[in-house]
């Protein structure tokens, strides 16, 4: 199985402030990862896929990049509403492992 | 739009076995994957398998065989996912999710809890 490992596992930032999350896969999975953001109590919601595309609907200071085994999450000007928990997810190999999430708070 | 709606909440007895549904309404059910996720309290997100509803195809996690079993009834759009021999350990909350590029709409997932 392909091991998603997601850093930090927890992360406070201010209002405004740039974060990013990254996650680092255990082989090549060539641009099939995901970006989740899960608010409490609520189902996953899709930000990224193919590595840096952009979700219908999501906000553009939320980006994507990364290649091969390396990939990550930025939010620009981070917002109230940003607060969540962030996963990602490897699409190239069945079982589709999802990294263990970040927790974002706000500072 | 596309919605996805779950069962409600099920209380089951260890050894059991339970089936929760997934009805899928605003697209074509026929021509996108169905994907199934565990998640713990707590803990993140596990994927199960997915099936494609157009010729009843499958796949899964090889953790969940013999665990979970992925169905689709066409003519109800709705998808189905039972779980047998049931334990603690798989006391949590399932969604499913309908994929695209990515697994682009949820359902508001099905709590289980497997207790005496």
């Amino acid at each position: 199985d392909i091991q998603m490992t997601q850093s930090p596992a927890s992360l406070s930032a201010s209002l405004g402030e740039t974060v990013t999350i990254e996650c680092l896969a255990s082989e090549d999975i060539y641009s099939n990862l995901a970006w989740y953001q899960q608010k409490p109590g609520k189902s996953p919601q899709l930000l990224i896929y193919y590595a840096n595309s952009l979700n219908d609907g999501v906000p553009s200071r939320f980006s994507g990049s990364g290649s091969g085994t390396q990939y990550s999450l930025k939010i620009n000007s981070l917002q109230s509403e940003d607060v969540s928990i962030y996963f990602c997810q490897q699409n190239y190999d069945s079982p589709y492992t999802f990294g263990a999430g970040t927790k974002l708070e706000l500072k | 739009q596309v919605q996805l709606q779950q069962s409600g909440a099920e209380l089951v007895k260890p050894g059991s076995s339970v089936k929760i549904s997934c009805k899928a309404s605003g697209y074509t059910f026929t021509s996108y994957d169905m994907h199934w996720i565990k998640q713990q309290p707590g803990n993140g997100l596990e994927w199960i398998g997915w099936i494609y509803p157009g010729n009843g195809n499958t796949k899964y996690n090889q953790k969940f065989n013999g665990k979970a079993t992925l169905t689709a009834d066409k003519s109800s759009s709705t998808a189905y996912m039972q779980l047998s021999g049931l334990t603690s350990e798989d006391s949590a909350v399932y969604f499913c999710a309908r994929r695209l590029t990515g697994l682009d709409y949820w359902g508001q997932g099905v709590m289980v809890t497997v207790s005496s």
